[in-house]
């Protein structure tokens, strides 16, 4: 157990529909970032938080958007999705920005368009 | 975008063998390189984080070196065994860490007993 949790692990939904990913950090980390990773694909950036504040923004899709919590929790929604969507979704936390701590990741979790 | 780089994109090693692969990046705009190792049914797990040029670490038999001037960095096994066995990512921090990683595709390394 990394000490990163994510809910759900699988997660299979319709075209169109709105789902909500979870995510809570290790203890004591600050920053929360999410990843997505496609087939074939490295895991892409899509943005992180810090303490609460959005600081920076990747290949976020307006579709989507995030949020971190008093509690320090992160949600990640993604709306209107589309077959393109499905993905291994990633949360991972550091104790401050990340740029020199290693990133402790989550489990993930998997989600399935049909 | 910036493009990161990793080579090879699969390894076979026999148990024993020492091994290595690379990570190359863009040298501009650097601020940190970190190596993770991912294993099948896991999630990835930070093997190091490297600022300076010339650095190298260490982690029992693995080590890694960093070359920020021409923009690669070596990710270093020695005598292989099976639990090496996973697939290797590093990372590239850039934009004074306000852009978040840019990770690579991964060296798929698979040690053969």
């Amino acid at each position: 157990d990394s000490g990163v949790t994510q809910t759900p692990k699988h997660l299979i939904t319709a075209t169109g529909q709105r789902v909500t990913l979870r995510c809570s950090p290790r203890s004591g980390d600050l920053s929360v970032y999410w990843y997505q990773q496609s087939l074939d694909q490295g895991l892409q950036f899509l943005i992180q938080y810090y303490n609460g504040e959005e600081r920076a923004k990747g290949n976020i899709l307006e579709r989507f958007s995030a949020q971190q919590f008093p509690d320090l929790h992160s949600e990640l929604n993604l709306s209107s999705l589309e077959l393109g969507d499905s993905a291994l979704y990633f949360c991972a936390s550091s104790a401050r920005t990340g740029e020199y701590d290693g990133y402790t990741f989550g489990s993930g979790t998997r989600l399935t368009v049909v | 975008i910036l493009n990161v780089e990793q080579s090879p994109q699969s390894l076979h090693v026999q148990e024993g063998d020492s091994t290595n692969f690379t990570c190359s990046f863009p040298s501009s705009n650097f601020y940190a390189l970190h190596w993770y190792r991912w294993e099948t049914a896991k999630s990835p797990e930070a093997l190091f984080v490297m600022t300076l040029n010339g650095d190298e670490k260490k982690k029992g038999r693995i080590s890694a070196t960093l070359n920020t001037k021409e923009g690669y960095s070596y990710l270093y096994i020695k005598g292989s065994q099976p639990e090496d066995s996973a697939t290797y990512l590093c990372a590239l921090g850039s934009g004074g860490g306000a852009d978040g990683l840019t990770f690579g595709k991964g060296t798929h390394l698979i040690i053969q007993p």
